[in-house]
């Protein structure tokens, strides 16, 4: 069966430090990745998502940005936190054709 | 601009009654809906889909309803079980050439089911 695996769990950074998220998933090939945040009070909002290795495409403009270099790996990264980036963040998978969709535990992101 | 909307942040029910969760969308083009289910620390799983071809889909204690005209679909629960107690996510997708990547999430709607 397929797994996903996010790390860390919780994260405390100070702003304007850089960030590194993983997130890889077992069991198939060639999924589909995504990158959600769930900021307070908000529903999850599309980051990011990968079709493929080395294809990224972004949803929204921010201080973030994500790479997959390898073909069930998924990284998060930023060069400067901001305090506005602190957030729940979720990494998913999906087969090819988009959904469902299946989320892995997530990283709670505080910046100080 | 919300596209999904879960109008109810919470829901309390009794054990062994209905749960009815709401989910009302503004964007006609969604054509692909989902729940999903959260506990507290752990990530969103997966309950129950339906496309925009039927107006209803059923898995165990599980249903979904679709109205199309309406823009409303909800997720029947029953019997509730204190174990349902979670929050849960209304989502929606738009087909595009036979792959849909971007869901659209509600709020959530937080249920509790008391003994």
């Amino acid at each position: 069966s397929q797994t996903i695996h996010q790390w860390p769990a919780t994260l405390v950074q100070p702003v304007g430090s850089p960030l590194s998220l993983e997130c890889t998933v077992e069991g198939t090939s060639n999924p589909n990745l995504y990158w959600y945040r769930q900021a307070a009070g908000r529903g999850l909002q599309l980051l990011f998502y990968s079709v493929g290795i080395g294809q990224i495409s972004s949803e929204v403009p921010q201080n973030l940005s994500a790479s997959r270099p390898q073909d069930r790996q998924f990284i998060l990264s930023s060069k400067k936190l901001l305090l506005s980036d602190s957030g729940f963040y979720l990494c998913a998978w999906s087969a090819f054709s988009g959904q469902p969709q299946h989320f892995g535990d997530g990283t709670r992101l505080s910046i100080l | 601009d919300q596209q999904v909307k879960q109008n109810s942040p919470s829901l309390s029910v009794q054990e062994g009654r209905i749960s009815i969760l709401n989910c009302d969308y503004t964007n006609s083009m969604f054509d692909y809906f989902l729940w999903y289910k959260k506990y507290p620390a752990e990530g969103p799983t997966f309950l129950i889909s339906i496309s925009s071809i039927k107006d209803k889909n059923e898995d165990g204690r599980f249903t979904v309803f679709l109205n199309k005209s309406a823009k409303h679909l909800s997720l029947h629960i029953v019997p509730s079980q204190p174990g349902d107690s979670a929050v849960y996510f209304c989502a929606a997708s738009v087909d595009s050439g036979g792959s849909n990547y971007k869901l659209t999430f509600g709020k959530g709607t937080l249920l509790t089911v008391n003994p």
